[in-house]
């Protein structure tokens, strides 16, 4: 069966990095891509960008385009976010979620960064 | 970045009744040459990751009720929730990239 396992909880300062993982199992690494997805203690949900386990290629929005890195190790079948200069704000839930033409239908359970001076 | 709006931002409705939401994008998220739209959408229960309702715009997941369905094309989409049961109390979010704010559903 497909499983995102995300690595666990983490707690920052402001200015800080932070890179979550999500190991994949169950499928064919590389035939699909992956969005990583936050939400906010109750707040909606927020797409960080995708990308292809196959080729490495990520797009991001504009929003996160110059504090996120996203990548991905097919030996490992594992996928990374790092999310640099963080702020009060990226305090969220962030997941890993399994997308192939937008259709994202296996999510991680997800990975709370806490960012707090 | 195409935005994603969704409205109502919540409604009630009693239950057997229908429940309708709407989902515009800010630009046509048509695709060629097949003339896909790949629009999403999404239900969120409290404590849990959220669950894939429809793809494509109106492509049942597996295992989804047949009283959910999905339409719509362009800018313009629809989620309806037929005979709405106390299970489907949720958040609803529709999706092309980016989310929509998200849908409340309550029990009127």
């Amino acid at each position: 069966q497909v499983q995102l396992e995300q690595s666990g909880a983490e707690v920052k300062k402001p200015g800080d990095s932070v890179k979550v993982s999500c190991k994949a199992s169950g499928y064919s690494f590389t035939s699909y891509g992956f969005s990583w997805v936050r939400q906010a203690p109750g707040q909606g949900l927020e797409w960080m960008g995708w990308i292809s386990a196959n080729h490495g290629r990520a797009n991001y929005p504009q929003k996160f385009r110059d504090r996120v890195t996203m990548t991905r190790d097919t030996s490992t079948n594992t996928v990374y976010m790092e999310l640099r200069s963080l702020r009060s704000d990226d305090t969220a839930v962030y997941y890993c979620v399994r997308d192939y033409s937008y259709r994202r239908d296996y999510w991680g359970q997800g990975t709370l960064v806490t960012v707090s001076s | 970045d195409i935005v994603m709006t969704q409205s109502p931002d919540s409604l009630a409705v009693s239950l057997g009744e229908r429940a309708t939401i709407s989902c515009k994008s800010s630009q046509s998220i048509l695709k060629s040459p097949n003339n896909e739209n790949h629009l999403s959408w999404y239900q969120q229960k409290p404590g849990q990751p959220p669950k894939l309702l429809i793809y494509w715009t109106s492509v049942r997941e597996s295992g989804v009720p047949d009283r959910f369905s999905g339409s719509g094309s362009g800018t313009e989409f629809t989620l309806a929730i037929d005979n709405l049961q106390a299970e489907d109390v949720a958040v609803y979010y529709c999706q092309h990239e980016m989310f929509g704010q998200g849908t409340r559903v309550e029990i009127k």
